[in-house]
């Protein structure tokens, strides 16, 4: 069966410190993959979606940035955390026929101090 | 362009009852729509989709959904809420021409004893 693995859980950074966020899909080849964020337990943000190694798309201009440098392996990173880039990241994965549904992971919550 | 929407941010209703969650979508096409759900600290977790077929898609934990082509809607639904069904739920759509899906705001279920 597929598992979609994200770590940390949770993380304490300071302004200005960079990120790394790492996601891994076990159990499938070639999926779409997916970081978003989510702000106060409401809606989903979506930030980068990937439908192979190497192809980003990026949803909304930001200082963060995103990396498959695997065909399952997905990673958002940033320079410099900035105090709005707090909240709760969630990565997700698919099979590429697009009538299929989404795969979350249990996510990272970020806070920045 | 595709959007979603669920226009009660709460929903409350007495365990036994019936509930029901609301979600209207535009898309330009024929939809593919999703129902998910989301426990705190969690991410979220795939309930039911809609592709084709029959209007009424039975998902997990005993959740509907009714496909209205003409209302434009896909309403969630239980015949009878637990107190475990408290949590926030999650519209989906995605035109099949898409990329991606776009998420609603969600909408927080609570199921009084």
């Amino acid at each position: 069966s597929q598992t979609i693995h994200q770590w940390p859980a949770t993380l304490v950074q300071p302004v200005g410190s960079p990120l790394s966020l790492e996601c891994t899909v076990e159990g499938t080849s070639n999926p779409n993959l997916y970081w978003y964020r989510q702000a106060a337990g409401r809606g989903l943000q979506l930030l980068f979606y990937s439908v192979g190694i190497g192809q980003i798309s990026s949803e909304v201009p930001q200082n963060l940035s995103a990396s498959r440098p695997q065909d399952r392996q997905f990673i958002l990173s940033s320079k410099k955390l900035l105090l709005s880039d707090s909240g709760f990241y969630l990565c997700a994965w698919s099979v590429s026929n697009r009538g299929q549904p989404q795969h979350f992971g249990d996510g990272t919550r970020l806070s920045i101090l | 362009a595709q959007s979603v929407a669920q226009p009660e941010d709460q929903v409350n209703v007495a365990e036994g009852n019936p509930l029901t969650v609301k979600c209207t979508y535009s898309v330009s096409g024929n939809p593919y729509l999703f129902w998910y759900v989301q426990y705190p600290n969690r991410g979220l977790q795939f309930l039911l989709k809609y592709i084709t077929g029959d209007n009424l898609v039975k998902g997990s934990y005993g959740f509907e959904a009714e496909f209205n082509k003409s209302q434009t809607s896909f309403h969630l639904k239980k015949p009878s809420a637990l107190v475990s069904d408290s949590a926030l739920y999650f519209c989906a759509v995605r035109d099949p021409g898409a990329g991606k899906s776009t998420f609603g705001d969600g909408t927080t279920l609570t199921v009084k004893p």
